[in-house]
C-alpha cells in the first residue's frame, strides 16, 4: 500500500501559536483520519473527515480536506507544551480496509 | 472506554528465539491489527484479522505469523527473531463500520539481540 505523507517533518512553535500539519496521500478514500502519538506510546484517534466533507472542528483542532488535490490539513490553534506528541495523517481507500498511515509530523510546543 | 492490552512493554530476546507478543481488546472489536513503527519509515502494517480464525497479510508479513483463536486475543509471532525485527510493536482495534476508527495499545518495545 502506498503511505501517505505529512509535511512538514518536525515543527517547533512557542505555546499559543497555531500548529499547521498537512497530509498528502493517493489513492480515492473514504475518510481521512488524524491521530496523535506521544513519545513511547500508543495512537490515539483525534478527528475523521469524510470524503464529501470539507471542514471539521473539534475543540481546537480544526482539519479540512480537498480531495482534487487528495490533501489534507490539521490546524491545532493555541498551541499548549501538552500538544507536543508525533500527529498521523490515516486514510481509508474503501469500507473496512485497512487504514494506510502517513510517516507523521514531530510536533514541539515550547513554553 | 475501549481498552487494548498490549502484554509487555519491554521485551528483549535473543536471535533465533521464538517470541510471542500478545493484544487483548475488551470491546468486542471485529478487526485487529499489527504493526511495527521504526523511525522515518512511520507504521507498517504487518498482519490483520476481520475475524476469528481469519488473518490477512499487511504490507510486511515475512518473518512473522499471527493467531487470533478468540475475538479479544490477536498474537504476533516471530518464528525466529532476529536483529531485523527490532521495533516498535503496535496493536489495534477497530468494529466493522463506517468509521473504522482504530484503537491502539501503548506499545511492545521488542529488541532482538
Amino acid at each position: 500500500s502506498q503511505q501517505g505523507e505529512e509535511d512538514p517533518q518536525a515543527l517547533s512553535i512557542q505555546e499559543g501559536e497555531n500548529a499547521t500539519m498537512n497530509c498528502s496521500y493517493k489513492t480515492s478514500i473514504n475518510n481521512l483520519q488524524w491521530y496523535r502519538q506521544n513519545s513511547g506510546r500508543g495512537l490515539v484517534h483525534l478527528i475523521l473527515i469524510r470524503s464529501n466533507e470539507r471542514e471539521k472542528h473539534s475543540g481546537r483542532l480544526r482539519v479540512t480536506l480537498d480531495t482534487s488535490k487528495k490533501s489534507s490539513s490539521l490546524l491545532i490553534t493555541a498551541s499548549r507544551a501538552a500538544d507536543t506528541a508525533s500527529y498521523f495523517c490515516a486514510t481509508e481507500a474503501s469500507g473496512n480496509t485497512p487504514l494506510v498511515f502517513g510517516k507523521g509530523t514531530r510536533l514541539s510546543v515550547i513554553a | 472506554d475501549v481498552k487494548v492490552t498490549q502484554s509487555s512493554r519491554y521485551l528483549v530476546k535473543r536471535t533465533g528465539e521464538k517470541v510471542f507478543l500478545e493484544c487483548v481488546q475488551d470491546m468486542d472489536h471485529e478487526n485487529m491489527f499489527w504493526y511495527r513503527q521504526d523511525p522515518g519509515l512511520g507504521l507498517r502494517l504487518i498482519y490483520f484479522s476481520y475475524d476469528v480464525k481469519m488473518k490477512e497479510k499487511g504490507d510486511i508479513p515475512e518473518g512473522y505469523s499471527v493467531s487470533r483463536e478468540k475475538k479479544e486475543r490477536f498474537s504476533l509471532i516471530l518464528e525466529s527473531a532476529s536483529t531485523n525485527q527490532t521495533s516498535m510493536y503496535l496493536c489495534a482495534s477497530s468494529f466493522v463500520g463506517v468509521k473504522n476508527i482504530q484503537y491502539f495499545g501503548a506499545g511492545t518495545r521488542l529488541s532482538v539481540l
